[in-house]
């Protein structure tokens, strides 16, 4: 059973490019959470998606960023015009759907972005 | 809202020795879930344990255990006999209420083994 997958593993971006993050989950589950690691800092929440619908986006800057989960294909983050504070690395995790319970969240390897 | 503190930014110990990570947390919600996570120097994120708020009861995995402590609202992890493998950044995190919700972080406490 394939855990957490995550593309690319590195991404260089220049200032004002756009950045797209991949991310599919284990086989399964069927909710997926964005984190974002900065240098030397624990891991902040960004946003709880479940097959088409946006469940939380609380931790999501209100420009520039969005997050998708399409009925097929992976999880996007997408980040437009990137600053260089948008350097960090970004994890996915997934979780089964289960009603009631908190479920583990499994974290796939993480994308590094350096913006230059 | 909810809050994990984990006031060692970094621990040193020499190999074979014991260490305890502290992790204290905040909610006002009397359901929620507790865990840790290792992140060693290649960056991954690997889950160890989860644990809720009716189970207060030890926990030991090998070398690892857990001492979760609602009275003292704390969730120590400790490691035995420590071996330079277990050197990383380890994550205390919360998730509150009974249903599939964000993870709350602490800052992280790298461990650093000394063989």
């Amino acid at each position: 059973n394939a855990g957490v997958m995550q593309n690319p593993r590195h991404l260089v971006r220049r200032r004002g490019q756009e950045a797209r993050l991949r991310c599919s989950p284990m086989k399964g589950h069927s909710h997926v959470y964005w984190y974002r690691q900065l240098p030397e800092e624990g891991l902040k929440f960004m946003v709880y998606l479940q097959k088409e619908n946006i469940i939380d986006e609380s931790g999501m800057p209100k420009e520039r960023f969005s997050a998708e989960f399409p009925k097929e294909g992976p999880s996007i983050l997408r980040i437009q015009q990137v600053v260089r504070g948008d350097s960090a690395a970004y994890f996915c995790a997934s979780s089964p759907p289960v009603a009631g319970v908190a479920e583990t969240q499994y974290f796939g390897p993480g994308t590094r972005l350096l913006v230059l | 809202a909810q809050k994990v503190t984990q006031a060692q930014t970094e621990i040193s110990v020499v190999e074979k020795e014991d260490v305890t990570l502290d992790c204290v947390y905040e909610t006002r919600d009397t359901t929620y879930y507790l865990f840790w996570y290792k992140q060693p120097p290649s960056g991954e994120l690997v889950f160890l344990i989860r644990r809720n708020s009716f189970d207060e009861q030890n926990e030991i995995s090998g070398r690892y255990s857990w001492n979760f402590q609602k009275s003292t609202s704390s969730f120590n992890f400790t490691i035995t006999a420590s071996q330079v493998v277990d050197s990383a950044v380890y994550f205390c995190a919360l998730i509150k209420g009974f249903g599939n919700e964000k993870l709350t972080f602490g800052t992280g406490t790298r461990l650093t083994i000394i063989p």
